[in-house]
């Protein structure tokens, strides 16, 4: 089986562009969660969805924003970039009611 | 709310060492704790989630950890360290089944010939 994908692997940006991320998750899992993880720190949580509805949001600003389709694939956007959203974006998808995350390889994102 | 504490940014063995990774957490209920570990350029691998039951839990690869409550640990061990087990290693922890993850700010493990 499929683990959780993630397109694309690497995209450079630049400064005030927008972005969309996308993750399908793996067969059977309707949860979808976003996480930022940035040089030398631990992941951060951004959003989790299930259901196609947003079940939770970190402390991100309102340039961040998701959305999850019928059949429970997921994208992130940010808009207006900045140089500070340069990060691996990691999508992790679950069992409801579950406690195991599998994560993605994640996609790298520079802003020049 | 929840918080994980990982001391020191890197720690080197020797290949066959011990291996001895501290996480200690903060939780406002019971928590389910995991660690994961990222090679470079990777996403992340789950090693070994506790949840209920026995506190001393087996991994993958050779790991394992013991939830001590008193101690608020979670500390992952391996009894002899092999060079592929160089890597980053994440404590995280979470108060729920469908809630978020809240990581530690990681552990580079460097294993020497």
């Amino acid at each position: 089986d499929a683990g959780v994908t993630q397109s694309p692997t690497h995209l450079i940006k630049t400064r005030g562009q927008h972005v969309t991320l996308r993750c399908s998750p793996i067969s059977g899992h309707k949860s979808v969660s976003w996480y930022q993880q940035v040089l030398g720190q631990g992941p951060q949580f951004i959003f989790q969805y299930y259901e196609k509805e947003e079940r939770g949001r970190g402390n991100f600003p309102d340039r961040f924003s998701a959305r999850q389709f019928p059949n429970y694939s997921s994208e992130l956007n940010v808009n207006a970039l900045l140089l500070g959203d340069s990060a691996l974006y990691l999508c992790a998808s679950s069992l409801m009611d579950s406690y195991g995350y599998t994560f993605g390889s994640g996609t790298r994102l520079t802003v020049v | 709310a929840q918080s994980v504490t990982q001391l020191g940014s890197h720690v080197s063995v020797s290949e066959g060492a011990l291996v001895l990774l501290r996480c200690n957490y903060s939780s406002s209920v019971p928590p389910y704790l995991f660690w994961y570990v990222q090679y470079p350029n990777q996403g992340l691998q789950l090693l070994l989630k506790y949840t209920t039951g026995a506190t001393l839990v087996k991994g993958i690869n050779g790991f394992e950890a013991e939830f001590k409550k008193s101690e608020t640990s979670f500390h992952l061990t391996k009894p002899s360290a092999h060079m592929s087990d160089a890597a980053e290693y994440f404590c995280a922890v979470k108060p729920g089944a469908n809630s978020k993850l809240t990581f530690g700010k990681g552990i580079t493990l460097s294993v020497r010939p």
